[in-house]
């Protein structure tokens, strides 16, 4: 079955202290993303990456980091993790080309006290 | 950053009533997607249009996009509890593939 995975799908954590979020897709897809969404303000991308080893910015990057060492793989790392991240997390992949469909996964709801 | 206006924010009707909902931008899109998000779920793609003009009929849901290919909208027919979501237009552009969603129009549907 075709499926995006993120782990964990709750987690409550403490200001500061430094979290990892999984996704991992098994399309053997190009483009992965992530996004937080939120009240009011909809989905929003954080990073993206076209392909293994290749990441960059989107709209709201500040205080998160990525990693594409693996085509199946994306985590999205909270070095610090302040009050202001608190948010529902999604991860998505599609194919890299136009037009194509995102699949999401299930969501990380993540709480930051 | 081309915006993508969803209207009305919030829907909430009767079972077996009509429905439109609207995606709006003063850009051209090259394509548009329409996604529906239910509670606790990430969203999943209902339709793509690509041709300004074109409908696309998905059961009881018709999808039209503008001939200017500015505007989108999604009619629902006999509303059903089971068509209750949050409805996301997403355009697709630039050389990164980005998708950039609407707010959203949250439907309720009441039995």
């Amino acid at each position: 079955e075709a499926q995006v995975t993120q782990n964990p799908r709750y987690l409550i954590t403490v200001t500061g202290k430094k979290l990892t979020v999984t996704c991992s897709q098994n399309m053997n897809h190009e483009y992965m993303s992530w996004y937080r969404q939120d009240p009011g303000l909809g989905l929003r991308q954080i990073y993206y990456s076209m392909n293994v080893e290749v990441t960059d910015k989107g709209d709201v990057p500040e205080g998160y980091k990525v990693s594409r060492k693996e085509k199946r793989n994306f985590p999205l790392i909270l070095e610090s993790p302040s009050p202001n991240q608190t948010s529902l997390y999604f991860c998505a992949s599609r194919r890299g080309q136009m037009n194509t469909e995102a699949f999401f996964g299930q969501g990380t709801r993540l709480t930051v006290v | 950053t081309q915006l993508l206006e969803q209207s009305p924010q919030f829907l909430s009707i009767q079972e077996g009533e009509n429905l439109t909902v609207y995606c709006n931008s003063s850009s051209v899109f090259s394509s548009l997607q329409w996604y529906r998000q239910e509670p606790g779920e990430g969203p999943v793609l209902l339709v793509t249009v690509v041709t300004g003009g074109e409908v696309k009929k998905l059961k009881r849901l018709t999808f039209q996009f503008g001939d200017a290919r500015k505007d989108s909208s999604l009619h629902i027919t006999a509303a059903q509890p089971g068509d209750t979501g949050l409805y996301l237009c997403a355009r697709s552009g630039g050389s990164n593939y980005k998708l950039t969603f609407g707010k959203g129009t949250l439907l309720t549907v009441n039995p």
